[in-house]
């Protein structure tokens, strides 16, 4: 069974820097990409990046970079995710989702459970 | 990037009933439309990927369609555990955007 644990909720100060972790287990962690999705309170979904653990390849959405720095262990099977620099705008849930396809293309068949970034003074 | 612009942003219905949700992408997808069910505190679940394709035990009420730029999740006989929030997803390519979301509530 295909499951991505994600790390706790954090509550972090403005300005601050989060890494916040996706435990992968039940596939070969380097068989497939991972990509990250934020969803801000009570809106929509918006794609963030992806890393390829294989080649350590990333590709970020323009609008995250900068912001979001993806990347990955093999060693542990997990991969991360740190946001720079934090302000209110970054409070939202992020999720962590598997890829499904080789590309072009993809979608999303297996997600983590989110991590609830708050940004607050 | 492409745009995804879903409609309605929200739908009240009864169970039993039958509802559609559009999503109208701003250029030729080429089929890779996605669909995903999200209920409150949880993580979206995959419907519907290559417009028409259901996802493995996703139940047969549940149909997608159309080609191009437009596209529709059609959900019959509405059950009690389908009033959630429906996203639609450009497949095609990065980045990979979502439609803004239409909520499904009980009339």
């Amino acid at each position: 069974e295909v499951k991505l644990q994600q790390s706790g909720d954090e509550l972090v100060r403005p300005g601050a820097s989060v890494k916040m972790s996706c435990k992968a287990s039940g596939y070969t962690f380097t068989d497939y990409a991972m990509h990250w999705v934020k969803q801000s309170p009570g809106q929509g979904l918006e794609w963030i990046g992806t890393i390829i653990p294989l080649i350590d390849t990333t590709s970020y959405n323009q609008k995250f970079k900068g912001k979001a720095t993806l990347t990955a262990d093999k060693s542990s099977n997990t991969a991360y995710m740190e946001l720079s620099r934090l302000t209110s705008e970054d409070s939202a849930v992020y999720y962590c989702a598997r890829s499904t396809t080789e590309g072009p293309g993809d979608w999303f068949a297996y997600w983590g459970q989110g991590t609830l970034v708050t940004v607050s003074s | 990037d492409i745009q995804m612009t879903q409609s309605p942003t929200s739908l009240a219905a009864s169970v039993g009933e039958s509802v559609t949700i559009t999503c109208l992408a701003s250029e030729d997808i080429y089929g890779s439309l996605v669909w995903y069910q999200q209920k409150p505190g949880k993580s979206p679940q995959l419907l519907i990927y290559g417009a028409t394709i259901l996802e493995d035990g996703i139940p047969s009420r549940f149909s997608g369609s159309g080609s191009d730029t437009q596209y529709s999740l059609k959900i019959n006989s509405l059950q009690p555990e389908d009033f959630a929030s429906y996203y639609c997803q450009n497949g095609l390519s990065t980045p990979y955007t979502f439609g803004a979301g239409t909520k499904l509530e009980l009339k």
